[in-house]
């Protein structure tokens, strides 16, 4: 156990759908990172949280958002469920300045269909 | 800015042979190194990490990496593997910064590692 919590493990929606993703972060983390695992795209940042404000955006579709509440945890928006945002979708969090990395939870795994 | 070079994005190995999985790194400023581990269907695991001191750095499950500034190399090797070493492993780089919540890990595109019965 990583001490990072996401749920759910699996989840299975149609297209065009909206579902919620929820991180939890290691006790004492105040960073958190969502990530976005594929065959083809390979592991992809998408958005980064530093206690409760927005810190940096990578490759995250306008479809998708991303919130951090004020007792940490994280929760990752995806609308518009389309075919290819079928992945695995990681949060990871971290507390010092870049030298303890980063600490991965076990990911939610997504399929659309 | 930072980035990584992983080279070989599968790597095939015989059980008893070392392993060596190849990473290059550019950075700017003095930078902390990582090798993370992930196995089928399971989140990223921290194997090992180089932030300073010596700069040969060992791991879990008998991995080791070192660190040569020279080469802007981070190579990650084991003597001996073993069926169980058989997953994806990536290299990561991060700046030395001293403001949280501005630290950054850029990962390179993995190295699949397959061991041959």
């Amino acid at each position: 156990d990583s001490g990072v919590t996401q749920t759910p493990k699996h989840l299975i929606t149609a297209t065009g759908q909206r579902v919620t993703l929820r991180c939890s972060p290691r006790s004492g983390d105040l960073s958190v990172y969502w990530y976005q695992q594929s065959l083809d795209q390979g592991l992809q940042f998408l958005i980064q949280y530093y206690n409760g404000e927005e810190r940096a955006k990578g490759n995250i579709l306008e479809r998708f958002s991303a919130q951090q509440f004020p007792d940490l945890h994280s929760e990752l928006n995806l609308s518009s469920l389309e075919l290819g945002d079928s992945a695995l979708y990681f949060c990871a969090s971290s507390v010092a300045p870049g030298e303890s990395g980063y600490t991965f939870g076990s990911g939610t795994r997504l399929t659309v269909v | 800015a930072q980035s990584v070079t992983q080279l070989g994005s599968h790597v095939s190995v015989s059980e008893g042979a070392l392993v060596l999985l190849r990473c290059n790194y550019s950075s700017s400023v003095p930078p902390y190194l990582f090798w993370y581990v992930q196995y089928p269907n399971q989140g990223l695991q921290l194997l090992l990490k180089y932030t300073t001191g010596a700069t040969l750095v060992k791991g879990i499950n008998g991995f080791e990496a070192e660190f040569k500034k020279s080469e802007t190399s981070f190579h990650l090797t084991k003597p001996s593997a073993h069926m169980s070493d058989a997953a994806e492993y990536f290299c990561a780089v991060s700046a030395r910064i001293r403001s949280f919540g501005n630290e950054k890990l850029t990962f390179g595109t993995g190295t699949r590692l397959t061991i041959i019965p």
